[in-house]
């Protein structure tokens, strides 16, 4: 079935280091979420990408999507302790009667040393 | 803002006890959702539903069972609470099948 892969799973850096995390589809998804999980937290929803190549920022965080729309990355410019958690992101996959729902990605553990 | 909220942040049962866990939304949204959390394993699918009183199984819907009888309440059953159970519940709600879907605290259940 249809598979939403991230990398890496862990990463630890510096603070001020930049970070990136690899979002990977099976399928071409009609748009691509990030979710942000701080530690002890719940996931909590940072942007949706649309458009083939689409490109977003948010302050120190871009968000591209690709081409073809079968993958997506998050870049943290220097990164600060504020970024740990893990980052989510999240595409539509068929679902029965129900039409589609979202499938998400196993993250990727953001850690930060200052 | 979008509030969902769970009944519990913990709790702990025996093996075999009949477990519910209650998940409340007040954005009015038509879909609902329950995954576990597993470390390395991400957010597993349980189940969600898309209407009042309609159901659609998740990835990994064996030993659960849901009921939704008004559109801002989704509730989790365990019929009978195993060990491999234990694990970090969230519910999620969201206005459109594929868009933002707005997560509660969780339930970390423990099964003894």
């Amino acid at each position: 079935g249809q598979q939403v892969m991230q990398i890496p799973q862990y990463q630890h850096v510096q603070e001020g280091e930049d970070f990136t995390t690899y979002c990977n589809s099976s399928t071409t998804l009609s748009n691509i979420q990030w979710y942000k999980q701080r530690p002890g937290g719940h996931p909590v929803f940072l942007i949706q990408l649309v458009k083939s190549g689409e490109v977003k920022k948010q302050k120190r965080l871009t968000f591209q999507f690709g081409e073809a729309k079968k993958n997506s990355s998050l870049h943290i410019t220097a990164t600060q302790t504020t970024d740990v958690g893990t980052y989510f992101c999240a595409g539509p996959q068929g679902r029965g009667q129900a039409g589609t729902a979202l499938i998400f990605g196993k993250g990727t553990t953001l850690s930060v040393s200052s | 803002d979008v509030k969902v909220t769970q009944s519990s942040r913990y709790l702990v049962k025996r093996t075999g006890e009949k477990v519910f866990l209650e998940c409340v939304q007040d954005m009015d949204h038509e879909n609902m959702f329950w995954y576990r959390q597993d470390p390395g394993l991400g957010l597993r699918l349980i189940y969600f539903s898309y209407d009042v009183k309609m159901k659609e199984k998740g990835d990994i819907p064996e030993g659960y069972s849901v009921s939704r009888e008004k559109k801002e309440r989704f509730s989790l059953i365990l019929e009978s609470a195993s060990t491999n159970q234990t694990s970090m519940y969230l519910c999620a709600s969201s206005r459109l099948l594929r868009g933002t879907q707005y997560f509660g605290p969780g339930t970390r259940l423990t099964v003894l």
